[in-house]
């Protein structure tokens, strides 16, 4: 079956110190590859997303993330943490034959200290 | 990137009654909208896929009676809770895809959810 595992529920960084918040996928065919954010009580923005162009992927907000087939992982990365960046990621792929649905992680919460 | 909007963003009603939530997209037609559900510190789980003018597809284990999904246009669908009890009590999400033009790709744009509290 089909799925995405984000392998850390939280993750706690300091300000200005790098984040990485991991993703793991698991299927034979090629996904298209979405990360997105959730602030609390609202809707989710979309961060980036991978759809097999550049496998080096830039976003918002200083945001990036590497789609790599061989480890089928596609790990969201930034240099140095704003507290505003504190919030909910969830991992999601998509794949051509499933009229659009998207399979979401189980999401990694974000906490950023002063 | 593309607006979505839905309304009401918040609503409390008592148990027994039936609420009814719109999604728009306010800048492009839908060909696909989807309404999922979300509890406090859990993932999105998908419950229902809205195609314009055709019937709803409901996930597995959602009551096509009880979520009743309404796609008129492609620009707006709406999500009724029939019947609300509390256990309904939940974060509505919507999303809307443009469709296939840009295969799985196509980025789905969210709306901003709807915190339904039955009491």
């Amino acid at each position: 079956a089909q799925s995405v595992t984000q392998l850390d529920s939280h993750v706690s960084v300091s300000e200005g110190t790098p984040v990485l918040l991991r993703c793991n996928y698991s299927s034979s065919y090629s996904p298209s590859l979405f990360w997105y954010v959730q602030h609390p009580n609202k809707g989710l923005q979309l961060l980036l997303k991978y759809t097999s162009a550049a496998t080096l992927v830039k976003g918002i907000n200083g945001f990036e993330a590497e789609f790599k087939k061989s480890e089928t992982s596609f790990h969201l990365t930034k240099p140095s943490a704003h507290m505003s960046d504190a919030a909910e990621y969830f991992c999601v792929v998509s794949y051509d034959n499933q009229g659009g649905k998207l399979i979401f992680g189980q999401g990694t919460e974000l906490s950023v200290k002063p | 990137g593309a607006v979505v909007s839905q309304h009401p963003s918040r609503v409390i009603c008592k148990s027994g009654t039936s609420v009814k939530i719109e999604c728009r997209s306010l800048d492009f037609q839908a060909t696909t909208m989807f309404w999922y559900r979300q509890f406090p510190k859990q993932s999105l789980m998908l419950m229902a896929t809205s195609n314009e003018g055709s019937k709803a597809t409901y996930e597995q284990g959602v009551e096509k009676d009880k979520f009743l999904i309404n796609h008129a246009s492609l620009t707006l669908s709406t999500l009724t809770v029939t019947s609300a009890h509390p256990e309904d009590s939940s974060f509505y999400i919507c999303s809307a895809w443009k469709g296939s033009s840009g295969g799985a790709g196509e980025t789905q744009y969210f709306g901003p959810g709807t915190r339904l509290l039955v009491l």
